[in-house]
């Protein structure tokens, strides 16, 4: 069945530093892929997509490309700040048409002035 | 922005009781779904709802749980009998096309988060 292993957390970093999540995942098909933020104590924001292999999706200074021969789709911002501090999630976008969503753990990110 | 809205945002129940979580997708949005994370662990699919009926629901969503859309702006999850293992955070989302052969950004509200005890 699909799934999306992400990297564990907690992952402490400095304001500036430069922040990896790492995201792999198994399906059939053509998923979509997906980063979610999580900011203490809200919902699910969506904070960037791909639909398709080699896409780039990209949003407030994340980024993040769908690699399908490796089947990845690692999250990197080149520069975080406090304001970042969130727990973000790995989501896989099936291919059935209800599309349900699978998610990974989730990596909550930490960052200190 | 349009966005989904969830209410309320923190029920407290007895075990037992039965619980209606309430949510209004984004207006011309067609599929819905729940889902639920438990403190702690990952976001679970629950069940996804599409023109009035249950299109698909995962093996968490047994026979205590119940979904309705019984207007059309409201989207809710029933409960019938919480158990403790219910707690957790409840959140709905919705869509407006169909996947195909490629799946669409789901919006999801707030949540709602359940506490049984």
């Amino acid at each position: 069945g699909n799934s999306v292993t992400q990297m564990e957390g907690p992952v402490t970093l400095s304001e500036e530093a430069f922040l990896t999540i790492n995201c792999t995942y198994t399906a059939t098909g053509y998923p979509s892929l997906f980063w979610y933020v999580q900011y203490p104590g809200e919902g699910l924001q969506l904070l960037l997509k791909a639909t398709k292999a080699d896409d780039k999706g990209s949003n407030k200074g994340f980024e993040a490309t769908y690699r399908k021969e490796t089947t990845s789709f690692h999250l990197e911002k080149g520069s975080v700040q406090v304001s970042d501090s969130a727990v973000y999630f790995c989501a896989l976008g099936t291919t059935d048409s209800w599309g349900k969503f699978q998610f990974g753990a989730g990596t909550q990110v930490v960052v200190t002035p | 922005e349009p966005e989904v809205t969830q209410t309320p945002s923190h029920q407290v129940t007895q075990m037992g009781q039965e619980v209606i979580l309430r949510c209004v997708p984004i207006s011309n949005h067609l599929y819905f779904y729940w889902y639920r994370q438990i403190l702690g662990q990952k976001v679970e699919f629950l069940v996804s709802f599409y023109n009035n009926e249950i299109s698909e629901k995962s093996e968490i969503f047994d026979d205590q749980f119940s979904v309705e859309r019984p207007d059309g702006s409201n989207f809710t999850l029933k409960i019938r009998s919480t158990k403790l293992e219910d707690s957790a955070m409840y959140f709905c989302a919705s869509k407006r096309t169909s996947g195909g052969a490629r799946a669409d950004t789901q919006y999801f509200g707030p949540g709602t988060r359940l506490t049984v005890l």
